[in-house]
Parts: structure tokens; C-alpha cells; sequence
């Protein structure tokens, strides 16, 4: 069955860089295009990425363009977020997810357990 | 910020039908796009319920159902059961924001 675990988190001080991993198994990676999306804590979910099968093609939500990066190792079925600079409003739990395009959009059809990310001033 | 909106809550009794609905515009559901819903529990990862619409993934009761009407779309659950108490979020594509979007969510009760 599809697995997706995150791994990265932690405490991280405002100003500075976050790198999250995303380990895949029991699916061709290679085949499907991948996301992050967070949700703070109380608060609903925020999609911040996805990336194709290849790699080739990158979309970020305009609220962390800039600053965030997205990569895979598709010979590792491995998905990284990278993001700096940190701010408080970054405190959330980050999703690996998995997604299959329909019609030229993605649905998200299954998701990490998430990796917790807190940012103290 | 969000585009698609939904009640903060709906609640009903068991047994009952209960309808959940998430309003867009002309970027998003308005122009098209597609919607689909996840269900979360606390603590949970969230689960796709509904894709395109209309479908339900494999292992998804026939009890939920999806539609999609001009701006807006809807989610129904019939014969509702306490294990449906969650959070129900619906989500689209957005070409003014160019990316996904995510509704405010729904917290089903069961009375």
C-alpha cells in the first residue's frame, strides 16, 4: 500500500532554513506528480507546490514563491521541500502528498502522516 | 487566503442527510475546475473522499456523494453515522491565483 513519510522537522528559528524529506514506497514514483501542502495548527490546509513525474515542472503557491524550493530524486523515490527564510507564520504540519492528474488538474490521493515544522522568534 | 468557502459547521442526527456546501467563483469552480473533498480526523492525515466531482476512490461508501453546480460545489452525506464526525474540506484549481485552493472546511457533528 502507498506509503509517504516525512522526515525534517523540528524547531527552527525565524530567519532561517527548512529541509524536509519525503520518503515513497509501494507506487512508481517516477509516475506521479507530488505536493506539499501544510495546515497550521487550528487552522485549514494550504497548498504550497507540486511537481511532475519528471521533475521538469514546478508550481509554488505566490504566498512562499521565493522562498521555497521543491526537488525529487526520483532513483531514491525521495520528494525535498526546501524554504528560507522562516517566519512564525510558517508553523505548521508540512503533507507529502501524492497527486493524479485528471483532466489537466491533480487530485491529492494520498498523503504522509506529516512532519511538524515550528518556528520560534 | 482561501477562495472556496465553506460553513464552519453542519451537524445532524444519525441516520440523517446532511449537505455541506463550498461556494468559489469565476477563477475556480466558476471557470471548470474540478472539485474534490477530503475528510480528516484529529490528528489524522487527510483522506480523498471524492475526485472530480462525482468519484468516490476505492473504499469510499456510497453514502458520500459529490456535485458540482456553476460557482459551487456540494458534498452530501446519507444516512449519516457517528465514525462521519470530521473536518470535510473541499479543493480546486484557482487560474487568478494559478494553483490549488482549499476551502475553510466543514466540522460535521453527529448529534
Amino acid at each position: 500500500q502507498v506509503q509517504l513519510v516525512e522526515s525534517g522537522g523540528g524547531l527552527v528559528k525565524a530567519g532561517g532554513s527548512l529541509r524536509l524529506s519525503c520518503a515513497a514506497s509501494a507506487f512508481t514514483f517516477s509516475d506521479f506528480y507530488m505536493s506539499w501542502i501544510r495546515q497550521a495548527p487550528g487552522k485549514g490546509l494550504e497548498w504550497l507546490a507540486d511537481i511532475s513525474a519528471s521533475g521538469e515542472t514546478i508550481h509554488y503557491a505566490e504566498s512562499v514563491r521565493g522562498r521555497l524550493s521543491v526537488s525529487r530524486d526520483n532513483s531514491r523515490n525521495t520528494l525535498f521541500l526546501q524554504m528560507t527564510p522562516l517566519t512564525a507564520d510558517d508553523t505548521a504540519l508540512y503533507y507529502c502528498v501524492r497527486g493524479t492528474l485528471w483532466f489537466g488538474e491533480l487530485s491529492f490521493d494520498f498523503w504522509g502522516p506529516g512532519t511538524l515544522v515550528t518556528v520560534s522568534s | 487566503q482561501s477562495m472556496l468557502t465553506q460553513p464552519p459547521s453542519v451537524s445532524g442526527a444519525p441516520g440523517q442527510r446532511v449537505t455541506l456546501s463550498c461556494t468559489g467563483s469565476s477563477s475556480n469552480i466558476g471557470a471548470g475546475y474540478d472539485v474534490n473533498w477530503y475528510q480528516q480526523f484529529p490528528g489524522m492525515a487527510p483522506k480523498l473522499l471524492i475526485y472530480v466531482n462525482t468519484n468516490r476512490p476505492s473504499g469510499v461508501p456510497d453514502r458520500f456523494s459529490g456535485s458540482k453546480s456553476g460557482t459551487s460545489a456540494s458534498l452530501a452525506i446519507a444516512g449519516l453515522q457517528a465514525e462521519d464526525e470530521a473536518d470535510y474540506y473541499c479543493q480546486s484549481y484557482d487560474s487568478s491565483l494559478s494553483g490549488y485552493v482549499f476551502g475553510t472546511g466543514t466540522k460535521v457533528t453527529v448529534l
